[in-house]
């Protein structure tokens, strides 16, 4: 089975542009995850959603980034514009459900440079 | 409040034991996980708890006190591709909180 599907794997942007991530969750999966990785704050819950729902977006650092869900199968994370500080690892993650104890899957990453 | 620590960094020695300690405190507790993430890839699920006791898979196992609010992750037999961080996470309501994670470093 395909695991969680990410693009771009890598990108580096000038400050001021937009960056648009994309990901693909596992299929049958209705649970997904925007994760922010960086050497300073670990791993951060940017946004959950729940059947293509939000549930909660209090860790979107502010209102540069954006996230939809348009359909079980894609979702997007956009930065507009980007900053130097937004520089990180951003993993998409996905799971079966919003029970207890359901694993989360991660993809392999975007690995965004702003410069 | 919720918090989760681990400490920073372990160094072992190739053929070790060694155990990774991860203490958590939070008004809602639904489990706890152990990820493995090495250099520059994504974190791989290596374990889950929800009850009390050791949990053992081959050379890795997971230990969960509830009350104690501690778990730790025990690796044997180190091999060099165990050289990797390990992340704790506790599982509270639809979430993951995770620690900072735990850099092992093997030596041979």
């Amino acid at each position: 089975d395909a695991g969680v599907i990410q693009s771009p794997r890598h990108e580096v942007t000038e400050m001021g542009q937009e960056v648009t991530l994309r990901c693909k969750p596992i299929s049958g999966h209705n649970s997904l995850f925007w994760y922010r990785q960086t050497m300073m704050r670990g791993l951060e819950l940017l946004i959950y959603f729940n059947n293509n729902v939000p549930i909660d977006d209090s860790g979107m650092p502010e209102d540069r980034f954006s996230a939809k869900m348009p359909n079980a199968s894609f979702s997007t994370l956009k930065i507009q514009p980007s900053e130097p500080r937004d520089s990180a690892v951003y993993f998409c993650a996905s799971s079966p459900s919003t029970g207890d104890g359901n694993t989360i899957y991660f993809g392999e990453g975007s690995w965004l440079t702003v410069v | 409040g919720q918090n989760i620590d681990q400490p920073t960094e372990m160094t072992a020695t190739e053929g070790a034991i060694v155990q990774i300690n991860c203490t958590y405190q939070t008004s809602g507790f639904n489990g706890l996980f152990w990820y493995q993430q090495h250099a520059g890839e994504a974190p791989t699920f290596l374990s889950y708890n929800v009850l009390d006791g050791l949990e053992e898979k081959g050379r890795f196992s997971s230990f969960l006190s509830r009350s104690k609010g501690y778990s730790y992750l025990l690796l044997k037999e180190l091999q060099m591709k165990d050289s990797a961080s390990y992340l704790c996470a506790y599982n509270s309501n639809y979430q993951l909180i995770w620690g900072a994670g735990t850099k092992l470093i093997i030596k041979p």
